[in-house]
């Protein structure tokens, strides 16, 4: 699976839009981005995904560049309980079912500020 | 999506003994992966719970140290064998489900050796 560049760490106050940046730069045609979330404590969570465009959910939106090298995720009203560390992860989609386990790399910690 | 259990919660163990962590879930799923996350680190992909045969082990990881189990389609069991300091981590379950891209983890297994 490609690697993922993220920042350690960002703070955003809260009710602003927090915008996360992921880089992967090595993509392959058949990955998709997949982004999770830690919440201290407990299992990760996850937030969204996305092939080439631009999706959203309940929870956020994912902006995917055209070149697929890199990609935002944007939670639009973040809270307090929006607290976590941030996984971007690329992954293979096998179609029929199956799947690999995810790579997890270092991701970023969001502090939303009060 | 699934809900997934995960038993016990936490435990706290002797080096040398062993501990047998069990993964349950509401409905039956495609795939079963363990992971482990060591204090302040990201999560690490130890092994593919295959129904029926062998698991599939990441490299840094062996059938003796962590011998797995997945009898049926909802529930496997992962065993920390001859358990040292060293092996002090959360352990998670996730899971991924029939044609869904997206897995989901349980709340994970906090071990402590001493």
């Amino acid at each position: 699976d490609a690697k993922t560049t993220q920042p350690p760490s960002m703070d955003c106050a809260e009710g602003r839009a927090a915008n996360l940046p992921c880089n992967h730069s090595t993509i392959s045609g058949n990955e998709y981005v997949y982004w999770y979330r830690q919440i201290h404590s407990q299992g990760p969570q996850y937030i969204i995904h996305g092939l080439k465009n631009n999706e959203t959910n309940e929870m956020a939106s994912l902006i995917i560049t055209e070149d697929r090298k890199s990609s935002t995720l944007i939670l639009p009203h973040a809270t307090l309980r929006d607290t976590a560390v941030y996984y971007c992860i690329v992954r293979v989609w096998y179609s029929g079912g199956g799947a690999d386990g995810l790579t997890f790399g270092k991701g970023t910690h969001l502090i939303i500020q009060p | 999506s699934a809900v997934i259990s995960q038993k016990p919660s936490r435990d706290i163990c002797q080096r040398g003994t062993s501990l047998t962590i069990q993964c349950q879930v509401d409905s039956q799923v495609t795939m079963m992966f363990w992971y482990r996350q060591q204090p302040g680190q990201s999560l690490t992909l130890i092994a593919t719970a295959n129904q029926g045969s062998e698991a599939t082990y990441e490299s840094g990881f062996v059938i003796d140290k962590f011998p797995i189990s997945r009898p049926n389609l909802t529930f496997s069991t992962l065993t920390v064998s001859n358990m040292s300091p060293e092996d002090s981590s959360i352990y998670l379950c996730s899971v991924v489900s029939g044609e869904e891209t997206e897995a989901f983890f349980g709340q994970g297994t906090r071990l402590t050796v001493v």
